[in-house]
């Protein structure tokens, strides 16, 4: 197995655009999470899936960002419009139902302009 | 609500000297606790589990319940131990808290 796998790894994009990030959890896992990393804040859970059912979205920043999860091998996270404070790195994790371990992708660093 | 805490975001040590990456966190059941590590260019793993009480690459971590605290120590550091390092907490619903991480390096 690849692993958990992200794409893509880096997006420049402009203010006010539109962005969609990629994961692949590995296969079997039921937990997917999506998670933010800045400086600031470190580690922030923005979402997370089980059985391709959001559980819990407290972490969404603001409206613009949304998540998906259409089938147990896909999900998306989009930022539309983006913002320049909005620029981090985004990781996907994903984890079985019987596993303490999460087991994180290789991340996304967004840059917004 | 703060659930893990990590006051240092900066530690540089000199390597053999021992190190001490402090965590506290605020949990009311009975918690399970984590140590990650980020290498540079590498993706987040789990470094250690405290339900383990392993020892991983030197490193080990004390669950202190009186003191809310599960820091994570290394007698002598090494170059390579030089990472990002975040405590996390798993809650019910298997939602993971972390901290704000600690950039560790070890200086020649």
């Amino acid at each position: 197995d690849a692993g958990v796998i992200q794409s893509p790894r880096h997006e420049v994009t402009e203010m006010g655009q539109e962005v969609t990030l990629r994961c692949k959890p590995i296969s079997g896992h039921d937990y997917l999470f999506w998670y933010r990393q800045t400086m600031m804040r470190g580690l922030e859970l923005l979402i997370y899936f089980n059985n391709n059912v959001p559980i819990d979205d407290s972490g969404m920043p603001e409206d613009r960002f949304s998540a998906k999860m259409p089938n147990a091998s896909f999900s998306t996270l989009k930022i539309q419009p983006s913002e320049p404070r909005d620029s981090a790195v985004y990781f996907c994790a994903s984890r079985g139902l019987a596993d303490n371990e999460q087991f994180f992708g290789p991340g996304t660093r967004l840059t917004v302009l | 609500a703060q659930r893990v805490t990590q006051p240092e975001k900066l530690l540089s040590v000199f390597k053999g000297a021992p190190v001490e990456l402090k965590c506290n966190y605020s949990y009311s059941g009975s918690p399970e606790l984590f140590w990650y590590v980020q290498y540079s260019r590498q993706r987040l793993q789990l470094l250690l589990r405290h339900i383990s009480r392993e020892s991983i690459k030197g490193f080990t971590a004390d669950l202190n319940k009186g003191e809310t605290s599960f820091h994570l120590k290394k007698p002598f550091a090494q170059e390579e131990d030089s990472a990002m390092y975040y405590c996390a907490l798993k809650a019910p619903g298997n939602q993971f808290y972390f901290g704000t991480g600690t950039s560790l390096t070890v200086i020649p």
